[in-house]
């Protein structure tokens, strides 16, 4: 069965740069939300679209904006890096109301 | 304070028992509640959801939850050292937001 897809899988960026995350639900999940995991952390609540638009929004820093795509794609772009974004996003998908089901992942190192 | 609370562990238990994991909530409008399973460096992968009173039963795992109290609960029957894990329980509001516990840590022994 299908699963999210993200992608990259690592990223490597230098303070200050941008990073773009790509996310690419389920076929037919209308729903997408966006997690942050630091080291020993569980997972903090980014933002979520329902239908292409913002749905909720949760711990998201000013630097980080986030879009879904008509092909229920979504993308998180984050500038101006600090050493403490460095963690693992998580995208999720669902259908409206039901289970959540997370991608592998990107791991986003700054340095 | 954490909508979504638990006992971070770890917790301890030999092959063959049965592991008890527990979650308490503040918010009485929640709808929905899920159980994850994280391996470390892993994502979350979903085990159990539950939505109404009672128990929910699947495999070696079984989900409760109370309303009342506003706890929910899992316990992992006949554990083994491959249920070693974290397990995050997690509460659905009406927008569809999940809003994670902490997660406990579970440490199966042979």
């Amino acid at each position: 069965a299908a699963g999210v897809i993200q992608s990259p899988r690592h990223l490597i960026k230098e303070k200050r740069e941008t990073a773009t995350l790509k996310c690419y639900p389920i076929p037919r999940h209308d729903t997408v939300y966006w997690y942050q995991q630091g080291p020993g952390q569980d997972p903090q609540f980014l933002i979520s679209f329902y239908e292409k638009m913002q749905s909720d929004k949760g711990s998201i820093p000013d630097r980080f904006s986030a879009q879904q795509f008509s092909d229920y794609h979504s993308e998180l772009n984050m500038s101006s890096l600090e050493l403490g974004d460095s963690a693992l996003y998580f995208c999720a998908s669902s259908p409206i109301g039901g289970e959540a089901f997370f991608g592998q992942g990107t791991r986003l190192t700054v340095v | 304070q954490k909508e979504v609370e638990q006992n971070s562990g770890p917790l301890s238990v030999p092959e063959g028992a049965i592991a008890s994991l527990n979650c308490t909530y503040s918010d009485r409008v929640s709808q929905s509640f899920f159980w994850y399973r994280q391996y470390s460096g892993k994502s979350p992968e979903l085990i159990m959801s539950i939505y109404s009173n009672g128990d929910k039963e699947d495999g070696r795992f079984t989900a409760q939850l109370n309303k009342a109290s506003q706890y929910v609960s899992l316990l992992i029957r006949d554990s083994q050292p491959s249920d070693s894990a974290t397990y995050l329980c997690a509460e659905g509001n009406a927008g569809n937001m999940l809003t994670f516990g902490g997660g406990t840590r579970l440490m199966v022994k042979p």
